[in-house]
């Protein structure tokens, strides 16, 4: 089993859809929780990150952590073309812990 | 901003070539990482850097070796390239310092063994 799972899609939805992303993970020591957005042919960006559990917003996006159900979900609102890519889940238990471990990231495609 | 540039965005070589693929960061960061990216398995970490001349071995570095004599230069060595290492290579960096961990990804190298 993997240490982060994550569905790899692809997920096509319309313009001004909600996309809802998620990963589940199975190391409860993971305290950072990361959501990375990978545009075609580029290298992935970070575009929001949370410490252990509770919802961080950023503009149309919403960051979710369940820690007690080992479960992280982003959520983009009112989506645009420019959304489309591919989202990578990461989490780290910190300055302790040397490496990310990522999710195989899910391919978004938003039609417009 | 933080910059991590990789010289070669997309190589084609040769089975059994040495392939040298070079990644400068511009922000004095510690930390240096080299990943491969495949289709449905995600990002898994190769060697990663935590200082000059130090390395660690990831999760897949058979086949790969690398080189920091630099602070602000890894590199990736493929002493004799298969066609199973054809992939997306990507090179990050962080402080040393890091909270979170976030990683500052360049744009990646695409290598191709015929």
């Amino acid at each position: 089993q993997k240490e982060v799972e994550q569905d790899p899609g692809p997920l096509s939805v319309p313009e001004g859809a909600i996309v809802s992303l998620n990963c589940t993970y199975s190391n409860s020591a993971f305290q950072y929780f990361m959501w990375y957005r990978q545009y075609s042919r580029k290298g992935p960006e970070l575009l929001m990150y949370t410490y252990s559990s509770g919802n961080k917003e950023d503009g149309r996006f919403t960051a979710q952590v369940d820690k007690s159900s080992k479960y992280i979900s982003l959520f983009i609102r009112d989506s645009q073309p420019s959304d489309s890519a591919t989202y990578l889940c990461a989490m780290s238990g910190g300055s302790n812990d040397y490496k990310l471990s990522f999710g195989a990231g899910t391919t978004v495609t938003v039609r417009a | 901003d933080v910059k991590v540039t990789q010289s070669s965005r997309y190589l084609v070589k040769r089975t059994g070539e040495k392939v040298f693929l070079e990644c400068v960061q511009d922000m004095d960061h510690e930390n240096m990482f080299w990943y491969r990216q495949d289709p449905g398995l995600g990002l898994r970490l190769i060697y990663f850097s935590y200082d000059v001349k130090m390395k660690e071995k990831g999760d897949i570095p058979e086949g790969y070796s690398v080189s920091r004599e630099k602070k602000e230069r890894f590199s990736l060595i493929l002493e004799s390239a298969s066609t199973n290492q054809t992939s997306m290579y990507l090179c990050a960096s962080r402080p040393g310092d890091t909270i979170t961990g976030e990683l500052f990804f360049g744009e990646g190298s695409r290598l191709t063994v015929l």
